[in-house]
């Protein structure tokens, strides 16, 4: 198996430009996570999915930031405009309805703007 | 609400050392609990996690942890340290009612001196 596939690995853009960042979950798994890690704040959930639904944005920081997934196999995080605060690297995870307990994270984006 | 405390950012070992990582968690029903490591610049993998049933839990790596409810505590071990031990250890704790949403600790860096 692929494992969860994120694009792009890194991102460096300038204040103000839109970003998107891409997850293809693991094939047969219903939920999907997104997560931004900071050295402040550490590991955040921002939004996850079940079946292509989103369930929860509670995390998600402000209506800069958007998440969508038009299919089972891929969502994107979509943060318009940008800002330097928003460096971070930022993960997607996903899992099964049987094991739903336990998330398979991709390897992150890192993200830098300047 | 959930919440996970780890104890130390940073922990330094001599090779061939116990590993002793802790974490302590809150939460108001019984909990499901994990352990993830980090690699420089990769994603979080999945150590070992404690669901129901015996509450010594063996993980990859010759990692185990134990969970003891008494103490709302699920300390990471190790007997023997190796260097390619050195990386992040994040705790993390989920809830049924919370539809499994993680929450992380801030992390402890586990440092292997030859």
């Amino acid at each position: 198996d692929a494992g969860v596939i994120q694009s792009p690995r890194h991102e460096v853009t300038e204040m103000g430009q839109e970003v998107t960042l891409r997850c293809k979950p693991i094939s047969g798994h219903d939920y999907l996570f997104w997560y931004r890690q900071t050295m402040m704040r550490g590991l955040e959930l921002l939004i996850y999915f079940n079946n292509n639904v989103p369930i929860d944005d509670s995390g998600m920081p402000e209506d800069r930031f958007s998440a969508k997934m038009p299919n089972a196999s891929f969502s994107t995080l979509k943060i318009q405009p940008s800002e330097p605060r928003d460096s971070a690297v930022y993960f997607c995870a996903s899992s099964f309805a049987g094991g739903r307990e336990t998330q398979y994270f991709g390897p992150g984006t890192r993200l830098l703007v300047l | 609400a959930q919440s996970v405390t780890q104890l130390g950012s940073h922990v330094s070992v001599s090779e061939g050392a116990l590993v002793l990582l802790r974490c302590n968690y809150s939460s108001s029903v019984p909990p499901y609990l994990f352990w993830y490591v980090q690699y420089p610049n990769q994603g979080l993998q999945l150590l070992l996690k404690y669901t129901t049933g015996a509450t010594l839990v063996k993980g990859i790596n010759g990692f185990e942890a134990e969970f003891k409810k008494s103490e709302t505590s699920f300390h990471l071990t190790k007997p023997s340290a190796h260097m390619s031990d050195a990386a992040e250890y994040f705790c993390a704790v989920s809830e049924y009612g919370s539809n499994y949403k993680l929450t992380f600790g801030k992390g402890t860096l586990l440092t292997v001196n030859p």
